[in-house]
């Protein structure tokens, strides 16, 4: 079967670093996305990493390693904004998007 | 603003009623797309077009019916749901079928009675 785990919450400090994570099972690979979801609102996409390495993006970056099958975003300098669902997606050989299931993310003051 | 919007935002039906849910993009694109989003569960792709093509069925049950009659409006008819239909259900559209980047609407929140 094909599968992504993320955590389900995170709960972290306004100004602070947090990371949320990210592994994938899946029977191809081409690329992990971040989309970001707000309460009633539509997701929306935050970064791709097709190769390995770290890609930056204002305060939020990601990272992916193939040989680990696992990805990371990383939210600096949190605001209260960034309070919302994190999603990863795996674009497998189908073609396809296969979402995780979502990482709740508060940011307290 | 996404450049994709749906209508109805919300929907109430019984389980005998018939409806349509619209996705309309305005960005241009050639490929677009039905998922399913329920409480706790990962979004669930449902239905993909390229090119007013139906290219994917994801194993979707009959009374959902998809129709797309040009690259830039999506229907989604609905007839005999089921309560555990009941969910928010997102369009969303890309430059191609295997772009990595998808742009969603807002969603439609259907409640099946």
């Amino acid at each position: 079967g094909q599968s992504l785990e993320q955590p389900s919450e995170v709960t972290a400090v306004e100004g602070a670093i947090v990371q949320i994570n990210c592994t994938y099972q899946t029977s191809g690979f081409y690329g992990l996305s971040w989309y970001q979801q707000h309460d009633g609102g539509a997701p929306t996409f935050l970064s791709y990493n097709g190769l390995d390495g770290l890609e930056e993006t204002g305060r939020f970056s990601s990272f992916l390693s193939r040989s680990d099958s696992y990805g990371y975003l990383l939210l600096q300098e949190l605001q209260m904004k960034d309070s919302a669902s994190y999603f990863c997606a795996v674009r497998a050989n189908t073609g396809k998007l296969i979402f995780g299931q979502g990482t709740t993310l508060q940011v307290k003051p | 603003e996404t450049g994709v919007t749906q209508t109805p935002r919300h929907l109430v039906m019984g389980m005998t009623n018939k409806k349509s849910l619209k996705c309309e993009q305005h960005l241009g694109h050639n490929a677009m797309y039905w998922y399913k989003q329920s409480a706790k569960k990962p979004l669930e792709l449902m239905f993909v077009y390229n090119f007013k093509e139906q290219t994917e069925n994801n194993s979707v049950p009959s009374r959902f019916s998809p129709e797309c009659p040009n690259s830039s409006h999506l229907f989604l008819h609905l007839h005999t749901l089921q309560p555990e239909d009941s969910a928010l259900y997102l369009c969303a559209s890309s430059h191609a079928r295997d772009s990595y980047e998808q742009y969603f609407g807002p969603g439609t929140r259907l409640t099946v009675t």
